[in-house]
């Protein structure tokens, strides 16, 4: 069975950091591309972030706009564990946020982690 | 970004109705989309990718239909199990988007 947990939400101050972790277990990780998937409560969709399952430091990484230069995918094939460095956090990016399996659709997905950013 | 139109973004049916939502692209994606159904607090399942390719283990009454920038999602006999709300969400470039949902409810 596939389980990708997520760890790491909290309620964090504006300008604040949090790193979200994703263990995954039941599929093959290294051969895998991998994302974060955020969603507001009571709301739609959002893409924002992947990562390709190249490893190593030299893996691909793509960024939705409103994020790039704050957040910072990266991933240990060794551990089996994807990362989500977020920076810089704004009201705007309290949301669950899903570890989800793919680069580009995706398949396998984690039930989410809360992050609430608020003074 | 490519824009992903959804209508209607709510919808009430009955068990057995013939249901259809529509995802508008606001540019071409081939067939790079995929269908999503969310349960309330649960995460998203894939239903469909490629446009129309039903992914493994998921009921036949759905089907997904479409290239370009119009794309349909049809449940051709709705069961209780399938109320929720349904998400595209397009894969032919960088950044990936999804529509705003459809939620099905019961009449």
């Amino acid at each position: 069975e596939v389980q990708l947990l997520e760890s790491g939400g909290d309620l964090v101050q504006p300008g604040g950091s949090l790193r979200l972790s994703c263990a995954a277990s039941g599929l093959t990780f290294s051969s895998l591309g991998m994302s974060w998937v955020r969603q507001i409560p009571g709301k739609g969709l959002e893409w924002v972030s992947s990562i390709s399952n190249i490893g190593g430091s030299g893996s691909p990484t793509y960024y939705v706009d409103s994020v790039k230069g704050r957040f910072t995918i990266s991933r240990d094939d060794s551990k089996n564990t994807l990362y989500l460095q977020m920076n810089s956090l704004g009201a705007d990016d309290t949301a669950v946020y899903h570890c989800v399996s793919g680069r580009l659709r995706f398949h396998y997905w984690g039930q989410g982690i809360l992050v609430t950013v608020s003074s | 970004a490519i824009q992903l139109t959804q209508s209607p973004s709510s919808l009430s049916a009955s068990v057995g109705d013939r249901v259809t939502i529509t995802c508008r692209a606001s540019q071409g994606v081939s067939s790079a989309l995929v269908w999503y159904q969310q349960k309330p607090g649960k995460a998203p399942k894939l239903l469909i990718y490629d446009a129309s390719t039903l992914d493994s283990g998921v009921p036949s009454r759905f089907s997904g239909s479409g290239s370009g920038t119009d794309f349909t999602l049809t449940i051709s006999s709705l069961q209780p199990e399938d109320f929720a709300t349904y998400y595209c969400q397009q894969f032919n470039i960088y950044p990936l988007t999804f529509g705003g949902g459809t939620k099905v409810e019961i009449k």
